[in-house]
This record gives C-alpha cells, structure tokens and sequence, in this order.
C-alpha cells in the first residue's frame, strides 16, 4: 500500500500563478523526490531533496522537507499551461532502494 | 542515449491468459524497477533488481507475478493467470544506487487490459 497521501488531489489555477502541493509520508526517509506525470504515462524526475535538506531550488521549482512532520510541500512558480500534469512525491526509505509513491496532485492550469 | 524503453505499450489480454511484458533500461544502469499504477493513484513497487538478482520482491501481489533480469540488463515481467485486477499500467524505472541518490528514470509503461 502506498505511505504517502497528496493534498489537494486536485488543483485548479490560472496562468501566472503560484501552485503549492503538499505530501506526507509515514516512515524514515532517505531522501524524498517529485515526479511529474502527463497522461498517465512516463514519470519524469523534478528535484530530489535529502533528509538533511530543509529547501532546494531548481528554476521555478520550490520543495521544502520538514522531517519531524513527515511532510514536503512543492511550489511552482509563475505557472504555464505547460505544467499541467499529475506531480507525485516518492520517499527512499531508509533502509532500501525503493521509491514509495503518494496518490498525487492533479494539477490544471488554466491560460 | 535513449532513455528506458517498454514494450508493448498496449496489451490486451483475456481473463487467464500469460503475458509478458518488457523493459530495455537505459545502458549501464544496474538497478532496474518495476512499479504498478492504478487508475488514479501513484505507482506502487513491485521488485527491484541490482544486476541479475532481485534484491527486494516484497511488492508482487502473489506468485502469479515474476520477473527476470538474466544478463543484468533487460528484464521482463511475467503474469500467469491473468485476473481483471492486474489491469493497470506497469512501469519500469532504472537507475544507479548512490548514497544518498536514487534517481529513478522511468520508461513509457505498458498498460496492461484484462477483459
């Protein structure tokens, strides 16, 4: 069963405006990470944070890690057209390789 | 240079039937996933593979479910007696372990029908 859960599972914006989209997880992570998903197909890798990270940075994209609530927030900037897609946070547990998904956000952003 | 590969992309099978499915990753990554997405929901682990062997099998649902990853490179995803419930798309990810890392690229999936 998936450990993470998504809030909001859907999100509607305008062009131009910020989108915040928020992830909790359960157990010990390594590091937590956001995919992007157009279609249902093909996960595309975003930006990876590390469990001694508080913030990273990659262009218009923001995550933030707070380990003491289990919790990760991704911020997209300035929003385009062109984000809209399915974002997904994966945990690496601590003890292992594999990724553990949230449910995700679906994200719209309206031109 | 391409990036991980699936083949089919879309398989229709009836209810019973074997499949299989295929996943080429990308040159030189020793680790290679299998993931399954639901409708709606995130992928959700299957097996990992570090080389040829299957390091963590923990998520196949049951024994209808095996993979294989003989040479270390391809790896293909066996269903034996498909159920309407295996349905889905299933993914396939490779990447390098390095501490701290794990970065994931993840192939097209192959979206499995069972009628």
């Amino acid at each position: 069963s998936q450990q993470g859960e998504e809030d909001p599972q859907a999100l509607s914006i305008q062009e131009g405006e910020n989108a915040t989209m928020n992830c909790s997880y359960k157990t010990s992570i390594n590091n937590l990470q956001w995919y992007r998903q157009n279609s249902g197909r093909g996960l595309v890798h975003l930006i990876l944070i590390r469990s001694n990270e508080r913030e990273k940075h990659s262009g218009r994209l923001r995550v933030t890690l707070d380990t003491s609530k289990k919790s990760s927030s991704l911020l997209i900037t300035a929003s385009r057209a062109a984000d809209t897609a399915s974002y997904f946070c994966a945990g690496r547990e601590e003890y292992g390789n594999k990724l553990v998904f949230g449910a995700g956000t679906i994200l719209r952003v309206k031109s | 240079g391409a990036g991980v590969s699936q083949t089919p992309s879309n398989k229709v099978t009836e209810k019973g039937k074997y499949v299989e499915l295929r996943c080429d990753p990308i040159s030189g990554h020793t680790a290679l996933y299998w993931y399954r997405q639901s409708l709606g929901q995130g992928p959700e682990f299957l097996i990992y593979f570090q080389g040829t062997g299957a390091a963590d099998d923990s998520g196949l649902p049951n024994d209808r479910f095996f993979a294989v990853r003989p040479e270390g490179s391809v790896s293909t995803l066996k269903i034996q007696r498909t159920e309407r419930g295996d349905s889905a798309v299933y993914l396939c990810a490779s990447g390098e372990i390095l501490a701290g890392s794990n970065e994931q690229f993840f192939g097209p999936g192959t979206r499995l029908t069972v009628l």
